[in-house]
């Protein structure tokens, strides 16, 4: 079955660290994005990529970083400048522009200890 | 600046009732909207997609509705279950951007 993997599910990070999310799909999407979820708010957008070693900030891209290599992957990491980065990140993949509809994966929660 | 409102921001009822969410736009120029359903922990998941001559469309017992003048969306559930229970989001894609527009959603708790 065709679908968007994002792992690990939980993730704890000490302070100063950077950690790397990982999100793969098979579905043979060109576009890719990463977005941010805090309770209360909606998805607020940190990286996409329309296109393999192609990429665009979003609106909340200070902190992160990302690849796109591949076509499958689209990585992210949060590096240790971002100094709230608790919450829930989704990944999502789309065959076009985000009016084709996103494909989502399960999500990773990022929590600072 | 396109914007997408969702009301209420959460919602409880009893088990087999019905309910109405809303979601008020203001992108242009205007491509579709999509409603969401996303379960706690969970990605979300589509519902339902909706294009500019579109007034109405079904998804079992999830029915979106479309004003394309007044710039509104509706989500009906007929019959809730408690498996309802999630939130719904609205999102509305502009043929000018690339990057839809998403609402903050709609909690809806179904109690037994």
């Amino acid at each position: 079955d065709g679908g968007i993997t994002q792992s690990p599910k939980y993730l704890f990070r000490k302070e100063g660290q950077n950690v790397t999310l990982s999100c793969e799909q098979n579905l043979n999407h060109d576009a890719m994005y990463w977005y941010r979820q805090d309770p209360g708010q909606g998805l607020r957008l940190i990286y996409y990529s329309q296109i393999v070693n192609d990429f665009q900030k979003g609106d909340i891209a200070e902190g992160y970083s990302v690849s796109r290599e591949k076509k499958e992957s689209f990585p992210l990491t949060v590096t240790s400048a971002q100094k709230n980065p608790t919450a829930f990140y989704l990944c999502a993949s789309s065959i076009g522009g985000g009016d084709a509809g996103y494909t989502f994966g399960s999500g990773t929660r990022l929590t600072v200890v | 600046k396109n914007q997408v409102e969702q009301s209420p921001q959460s919602l409880i009822i009893l088990e087999g009732k019905n309910c109405t969410l809303q979601c008020n736009y203001t992108v242009s120029p205007f491509s579709n909207l999509r409603w969401y359903k996303q379960d706690t922990g969970r990605g979300p998941v589509s519902l339902t997609i909706m294009t500019f001559s579109e007034n109405t469309k079904s998804n079992g017992r999830y029915t979106a509705t479309l004003d394309a003048d007044t710039k509104q969306s509706s989500l009906h559930i007929t019959a809730s279950q408690l498996s309802d229970s999630a939130s719904y989001i609205c999102v509305v894609s502009s043929s000018g951007s690339y990057i839809p527009t998403f609402g903050r959603g709609t909690s809806l708790i179904v109690h037994p």
